[in-house]
Order: C-alpha cells, then sequence, then structure tokens
C-alpha cells in the first residue's frame, strides 16, 4: 500500500536549532499533511500542502512538496523543549483513508 | 486531542477476553477511524466508518469489530481471536459532507495491556 517513510527515524538536536525531516511516498497524490505526537498522546494536524504547492508556512514551520521526487520536508525552525515529539507525514490513499509513515521521533536538547 | 474522547486511558485484560474501547466525538464529524500504534512505529487502519450503520475493514482488521450505532460514537471490540492485541489504539474522525476537510482529528488514546 501506498506509504510515506521519514527520514530519519531519528533526531536530537539543541534548543534553537533547526529540525529538518523527510518523507517520500510512492504514488500520486492530492495532497500531504504532517501530524504531530507527544509521548502517550492523540496526533495533532499540523500542516497540509497540496499537490500544486510547493511550500506552505505556518509559525514557525515550513513544508515542501516536490512532486517529481514524491517527497516532502517539514522544517521547524528555532527548536524549543516543547517541540520534543514525533512527527508523521500522511497521504491519502483513495477518498477516504490516510496512510501514515512511521515518523521521526525529534528530541530537543536544553 | 479535539472533541473526540476515548476511554479508558489504560485498559488491563487477561488473555482470551474480549475488550471493548470506547470513542465518542462532539464534532458532528461523519467519519470515524479506528488505528492501531506500536511501539516506535506508525499508525494501522483497522477499520474506518463514514456513515451511521455503515463501516468497512482496513489494514489490519482481523481479530477485531465495530459498531456505528451512532453518529457520534464508534467502539472498537478487541476479541480473543486478536494474536497480538497489545497495543496504543487510537481513535479518529473526519468531516467529509459540507464543508469537506482532509484532516483527521484524533482523541487521546487507549493504551490496552493483554496479559
Amino acid at each position: 500500500s501506498q506509504q510515506g517513510e521519514e527520514d530519519p527515524q531519528a533526531l536530537s538536536i539543541q534548543e534553537g536549532e533547526n529540525a529538518t525531516m523527510n518523507c517520500s511516498y510512492k504514488t500520486s497524490i492530492n495532497n500531504l499533511q504532517w501530524y504531530r505526537q507527544n509521548s502517550g498522546r492523540g496526533l495533532v494536524h499540523l500542516i497540509l500542502i497540496r499537490s500544486n504547492e510547493r511550500e506552505k508556512h505556518s509559525g514557525r514551520l515550513r513544508v515542501t512538496l516536490d512532486t517529481s521526487k514524491k517527497s516532502s520536508s517539514l522544517l521547524i525552525t528555532a527548536s524549543r523543549a516543547a517541540d520534543t515529539a514525533s512527527y508523521f507525514c500522511a497521504t491519502p490513499q483513495g477518498a477516504q483513508k490516510l496512510v501514515f509513515g512511521q515518523g521521526t521521533r525529534l528530541t530537543i536538547n536544553p | 486531542d479535539g472533541g473526540i474522547t476515548q476511554s479508558p486511558k489504560y485498559l488491563f485484560r487477561k488473555e482470551g477476553q474480549n475488550v471493548t474501547l470506547s470513542c465518542e466525538q462532539n464534532l458532528n464529524h461523519d467519519a470515524m477511524y479506528w488505528y492501531r500504534q506500536d511501539p516506535g512505529q506508525g499508525l494501522r487502519l483497522i477499520y474506518y466508518s463514514q456513515i451511521v450503520n455503515d463501516f468497512q475493514k482496513g489494514d489490519i482488521a482481523e481479530g477485531y469489530s465495530v459498531s456505528r450505532e451512532k453518529k457520534e460514537s464508534f467502539p472498537l471490540t478487541v476479541t480473543s481471536a486478536q494474536k497480538n492485541p497489545t497495543a496504543f489504539y487510537l481513535c479518529a474522525s473526519r468531516q467529509i459532507t459540507g464543508i469537506a476537510s482532509y484532516e483527521q482529528y484524533f482523541g487521546p488514546g487507549t493504551r490496552l495491556t493483554v496479559t
């Protein structure tokens, strides 16, 4: 089945640095979403980028989408301890379902 | 966690027992979903429902059952046929009619431990 795969699996950086996570997927999509999951909690939607968009910003988040390479990246600028979480990309499968990647575990060190 | 509640947060059961996980939403969303998450892994779809009294199997439906008798409720039963039921279970919902959205809203999850 179509699936996004995040890279790296884990990332540890110092507070204030930028964090970049990547997602690759297999088939054509009309949108790609990023979610955050704090440890032991549910997922929270961060941002959606449509297939006709190349870049989208939301606060300290910047998402890019390259449909020719079937890849997306999530950049978190000026990271904070509260950004420590797992981040997942999700791509549509049909009209009703989402397929989630394995996630990137981000740790921000004070 | 939006307007979705899951209860209980932690659930312990003996092997061979069926157990039902609750999911309720007050967002008036049409579609509801159940996912399973294993440690360090992504989410896998168990069942989903687009409308009351209708639901479809996801990728890992074996050993699970659901019902959708009310729009706001989508309980999941983990049966004794599920070989490895210990996991974190997440419920989600989405609006698919009217002002539809691709975004899914998640509950806080139920951690099920079967021994």
